[in-house]
């Protein structure tokens, strides 16, 4: 167990709908990154937020946005959306020293 | 730009030694993290290389050559559990830079 929790495990939606991911990154970790990762991909990185504010971005779409709250739990919201976007969404979190993140368990996002 | 290499594939036998190759293209290189995933599971962290040579954790070691912008990951006495994709990751700056990985199949 890392200590990053996600929530929910599991997600079927529709296209065009809007659906929202949730973490809670490990005590005292300031440091939340998004991943996505496709069917027998690599991960992709999306967003990193560190103690609020947005740090770095990476492959995010403009349907996708996140935020992380003063509690430093984060949300990854993912609008309009396609059969593509169904993947493994990851969150991580980090203390110092970011070549060391630990992993949630996970969201698994299914488009129909 | 900034890349990272790895073979898509590696097959070992259960008890013998493979090595995972990374080579890297990356401004502002800080130094090499691997990560294993296991099939449905979430990314672990192995190891992290800032500088040259080898740093040896159990069964596992990794390496990192900066003038070659090349590490490995070794892996010893393979066990079936063992089998699994790996990443290595370049940091840059205050982000990692993510390979696509590398399935490790092992037969028994």
């Amino acid at each position: 167990d890392s200590g990053v929790t996600q929530t929910p495990k599991h997600l079927i939606t529709a296209t065009g709908q809007r659906v929202t991911l949730r973490c809670s990154p490990r005590s005292g970790d300031l440091s939340v990154y998004w991943y996505q990762q496709s069917l027998d991909q690599g991960l992709q990185f999306l967003i990193q937020y560190y103690n609020g504010e947005e740090r770095a971005k990476g492959n995010i779409l403009e349907r996708f946005s996140a935020q992380q709250f003063p509690d430093l739990h984060s949300e990854l919201n993912l609008s309009s959306l396609e059969l593509g976007d169904s993947a493994l969404y990851f969150c991580a979190s980090s203390a110092s020293p970011v070549y060391e993140q630990f992993f949630g368990p996970g969201t698994r996002l299914t488009v129909l | 730009g900034q890349s990272l290499e790895q073979p898509s594939e590696v097959t070992a036998v259960e008890g013998a030694i493979v090595q995972i190759n990374c080579t890297y293209q990356t401004s502002g290189f800080y130094g090499l993290s691997w990560y294993q995933q296991h099939d449905g599971g979430a990314p672990t962290f192995l190891s992290y290389n800032a500088l040259d040579g080898l740093e040896e954790t159990g069964r596992f070691s990794s390496f990192l050559s900066r003038s070659d912008s090349y590490g490995y990951l070794l892996l010893q006495e393979l066990q079936m559990k063992d089998s699994a994709s790996y990443f290595c990751a370049a940091l840059r700056g205050n982000q990692l830079i993510w390979g696509a990985g590398t399935k490790l199949i092992i037969k028994p």
